[in-house]
């Protein structure tokens, strides 16, 4: 099945500074989706992102289908942007939904 | 209320119990999934749904069973917990093609911590 690497695992920043974290999967996508979960577990969708670049508030994504990555950018980072930040991909030539996780990057954001 | 509702929140169940998790939705979306949830392993996919009558194995199937009883509700069975079940259980919809979705993007439920003892 298609693998998903996502880089760095961890990351500790101080509140105001930008960040970018990314993800790397080994075969083409159709679907490709970034989440936050924040400290209490819950999943919040911040992105649904095949190709091409979004925007949202302070966070932004990339993703570069042919070349296999996507980058997630958080700007002026603020303490609550502080959880787990997954990436996940669908296979390209599948049925748009089922998606396979990366094992997260643990994002720690300190005042 | 939430757009994808989750019951319980918490279990703590013994071994050899069959335990029930629910899950209901107000979305409207045609798509359903269980994923688990393990420290340092991600999100792991149990069961997928399209519609009512499409029900389909995930990656972790085994020890798990799954009955859409409407659109809305997809429940999860363990038929007989064991401890290595014990985990975080997530609920998720998204829209579909035959929805005429542009945006495939999962809403997920708040998680259902089990505890098998």
């Amino acid at each position: 099945g298609i693998q998903v690497e996502q880089s760095p695992p961890d990351l500790i920043l101080q509140e105001g500074a930008n960040s970018t974290l990314r993800c790397n999967f080994s075969d083409s996508v159709n679907n490709l989706q970034w989440f936050h979960q924040n400290p209490w577990g819950q999943l919040i969708n911040l992105f649904y992102i095949p190709s091409g670049t979004k925007q949202n508030g302070r966070l932004s994504a990339t993703t570069v289908a042919t070349e296999r990555y996507s980058l997630l950018y958080i700007s002026s980072s603020q303490t609550t942007d502080s959880g787990v930040y997954f990436c996940a991909v669908e296979t390209l030539g599948t049925s748009y939904g089922k998606l396979t996780f990366g094992q997260g990057t643990i994002l720690t954001v300190h005042p | 209320d939430a757009d994808v509702t989750q019951t319980p929140r918490n279990r703590i169940t013994k071994t050899g119990k069959r335990i029930m998790l629910e899950c209901s939705q107000t979305k409207g979306h045609d798509r359903m999934y269980w994923y688990r949830q393990d420290p340092g392993l991600g999100l792991r996919l149990i069961y997928y749904s399209f519609d009512v009558k499409d029900i389909n194995k995930g990656e972790i199937s085994d020890g798990y069973s799954v009955s859409r009883q409407a659109q809305a509700k997809f429940s999860l069975s363990l038929e007989s917990a064991i401890p290595n079940q014990t985990a975080l259980y997530f609920c998720a919809t998204s829209d579909s093609l035959r929805q005429g979705a542009k945006d495939y993007g999962y809403t997920f439920g708040s998680g259902t911590r089990l505890t098998v003892v």
